[in-house]
């Protein structure tokens, strides 16, 4: 149980593109989720919280205009890299929890990398 | 807050020995932390968690030991086998659940 799905897991485009990438709870109802981003050997970083049917929450230096996120249902999240650039290219991971003290469940990642 | 490491610290043990992987988090308020084992191009992969309330809580070949005097998270693998290798992060939840914070992560490489 508790599988999250993450798709595309690699895209490859030109810059100024805009890319959007999608989280699924495939078997339970994903209160909350969450998207990190990750560089080559370090840890993830938190980009934004979101809950369904509310704004996404942001961390502090992340752009919301730039990464717009969208939580409209309990199974599915999207994360929208706005006219992406080569300082964008990174690993984005989502992952999702449901209401309480449980874990979050993560997705397999998307590879972004800009042109 | 979030703490984030510039990179990782690897740990590398034979096949067959214990391996001990260690965390140090940074709000004192966290009350539930989460072990994940991440390969290569993968998410992370949940482990084990244990909550404040406890100091000690074991699974299958794997157990967690938190020290919340100093702030500190260990994970204990028995017996490591080949395919334990990767990265070990230690996450911490704060805001009633609504965030998870990772620690800046251990490689692991299991010598056969």
């Amino acid at each position: 149980g508790a599988v999250v799905s993450q798709h595309p897991s690699r895209v490859i485009c030109k810059s100024g593109t805009s890319v959007k990438i999608e989280c699924r709870s495939l078997d339970f109802q994903a209160t909350t989720m969450f998207w990190y981003r990750q560089f080559p050997k370090q840890s993830l970083m938190l980009m934004a919280t979101s809950n369904e049917g509310s704004k996404a929450t942001y961390e502090q230096g992340v752009e919301k205009d730039k990464f717009l996120i969208n939580h409209a249902s309990l199974t599915l999240s999207t994360l929208t890299v706005t006219s992406a650039h080569p300082e964008d290219s990174s690993f984005y991971i989502c992952s999702a929890k449901t209401t309480g003290n449980q874990p979050q469940h993560f997705g397999d990642g998307t590879r972004l990398s800009i042109l | 807050g979030e703490s984030v490491g510039l990179h990782l610290p690897t740990l590398s043990v034979q096949e067959g020995d214990n391996s001990i992987i260690n965390c140090a988090y940074s709000n004192s308020a966290s009350d539930y932390f989460i072990w994940y084992k991440q390969e290569s191009g993968k998410g992370p992969q949940f482990i084990i968690d244990i909550r404040s309330n406890m100091d000690k809580r074991q699974g299958q070949r794997v157990t967690v030991l938190l020290n919340k005097t100093v702030k500190h998270l260990s994970l204990q693998i028995a017996a490591t086998q080949p395919g334990d290798s990767a990265v070990y992060f230690c996450a911490e939840n704060s805001d009633n659940f609504n965030k998870f914070y990772f620690g800046s992560g251990t490689k692991l490489n299991v010598k056969p």
